[in-house]
């Protein structure tokens, strides 16, 4: 059991709606990643957060954004949402890179 | 980098090995090994650390050659619950923090 937990497990949206999903890290983690994982492919990274600040960005646009908090939860935030935003997404926390990263049980977004 | 896992799919039955490979054209810092059953989150298995420092579980094991740029995952014995679909994830020399995961290596075991 990782201690890492998302909300809501699932959410419809409508094409062009914003949509914020939530993370809350395991204990003592001060690093969280935000992973898109489309259907039988593996997780896309998004960006990563380590004390307040982006740590590294993948290759999202713009309209994905987030904040990560003093108590190190995190949010993502999708603006101007398109129907391929459809996917589950994860978000993993870690002490740092030498270390493993433990898994939220995601996000299921469908954007119709 | 995404980077490559062979083979795609793998059928075993119970108690019989397998390997999984997953290579790069990057350097390498660490390795990451998951595992994700079908509407579940990736699980931890095993992380590689350049300079040979390894963590992970009995039963399974696993390589980082530094030079080659490649990791294999090591199942032995398999067991039914071994079965789900396996993910190496990297991270690069002078990157980021982030974590790059491959396509997936889908696993069966039965009876």
């Amino acid at each position: 059991e990782t201690g890492v937990t998302q909300s809501p497990t699932h959410l419809i949206k409508t094409r062009g709606q914003q949509v914020t999903l939530r993370c809350s890290s395991q204990s003592g983690h001060n690093t969280v990643s935000w992973y898109q994982q489309a259907l039988g492919q593996g997780p896309q990274f998004i960006f990563q957060y380590y004390r307040e600040e982006e740590n590294g960005r993948g290759n999202f646009p713009p309209r994905f954004s987030g904040l990560q908090f003093p108590n190190y939860s995190s949010e993502l935030n999708v603006n101007a949402l398109e129907l391929d935003d459809s996917a589950l997404y994860l978000c993993a926390s870690s002490l740092d890179r030498r270390t493993e990263a433990f898994f939220g049980q995601g996000t299921r977004l469908t954007v119709v | 980098q995404q980077p490559v896992q062979s083979p795609q799919a793998v059928i075993l039955r119970e108690g019989e090995d397998a390997v999984i490979n997953c290579s790069s054209s990057k350097a390498l810092y660490s390795v990451h090994w998951y595992r994700q059953k079908h509407g579940e989150a990736p699980v931890f298995l095993m992380i590689l650390l350049k300079g040979g420092e390894q963590k992970g579980h009995d039963k399974i094991s696993a390589s980082f050659n530094e030079k080659k740029q490649q990791s294999s995952l090591y199942l032995t014995a398999s067991q039914l619950s071994y079965s789900g679909t396996y993910f190496c994830g990297l991270t690069s020399q002078g990157g980021s923090e982030k974590l790059v995961f491959g396509k997936g290596t889908k696993l069966t075991v039965n009876p």
